[in-house]
């Protein structure tokens, strides 16, 4: 079955820079698009950006250019988000998923990781 | 950007039908896809492509998409569908668009 691993949960201080993994596996990696979504506490979903199968494109919410960079992996399997400048509005659970279209976007979401915390405070 | 609005909250009994509405404009020219998230959850697919169920959703839940308005119906609405619900858009600016999400309440 379709498995999205995160990494665990990180602590940054404000101005610094995280990056999460989402490994995943039970699927041909290289068929779907993949996605960052993130969530403040008591809020709602934020998507952040998509990268394409075989990492070579990708598209970012605006307010998050210039701080996001999505890559992915293809020998094992995995894809990254890292966040620069963190401040403590970032402090979010961050989800990657996957696209159900194979080798679209746009068909929804129908695979999530565990999620990842990042808290940055001082 | 595109802008999606949905009402903070519904309230339904169990048994009865409850309407979750997605508001944008000309929303019904695009793919709408709608999500539950329970408390401490990753969010999970329950509509994609405004009526398709993945599988294992039941079939009490249905979508619908016409001008301004996309709505989800979950019919026979059961304590367990007790959540957050929101709607996304693809745009054609190649970015998905998330609405501000609806909690579900069963009385």
């Amino acid at each position: 079955q379709v498995q999205l691993v995160q990494s665990g949960a990180e602590v940054r201080k404000p101005g610094a820079s995280v990056k999460v993994s989402c490994k995943a596996s039970g699927y041909t990696f290289t068929n779907h698009y993949m996605q960052w979504v993130r969530q403040a506490p008591g809020q709602g979903l934020e998507w952040m950006g998509i990268i394409n199968p075989s990492g070579d494109r990708t598209n970012y919410a605006q307010k998050l250019q210039g701080r996001v960079t999505m890559t992915r992996d293809t020998s094992t399997s995995t894809v990254y988000m890292e966040l620069t400048s963190l401040t403590s509005g970032d402090t979010a659970v961050y989800y990657c998923a996957r696209d159900l279209g194979i080798a679209v976007a746009g068909w929804g979401l129908d695979s999530w990781g565990q999620g990842t915390l990042v808290t940055v405070s001082s | 950007s595109y802008v999606l609005a949905q009402p903070p909250s519904v309230s339904v009994a169990p048994g009865k039908t409850a309407r979750i509405t997605c508001g944008g404009n000309n929303i019904g020219s695009k793919t709408v896809h709608w999500y539950q998230q329970k408390p401490g959850q990753a969010p999970v697919l329950v509509i994609y492509y405004v009526t398709d169920r993945p599988s294992g959703i039941p079939e009490r839940f249905s979508g619908s998409n016409s001008g301004n308005t996309a709505t989800l119906t979950i019919s026979r609405v059961e304590a367990g569908d007790e959540a957050d619900y929101y709607c996304q858009v693809w745009d054609t600016s190649g970015h998905y668009v998330f609405g501000p999400g609806t909690k579900v309440t069963v009385l």
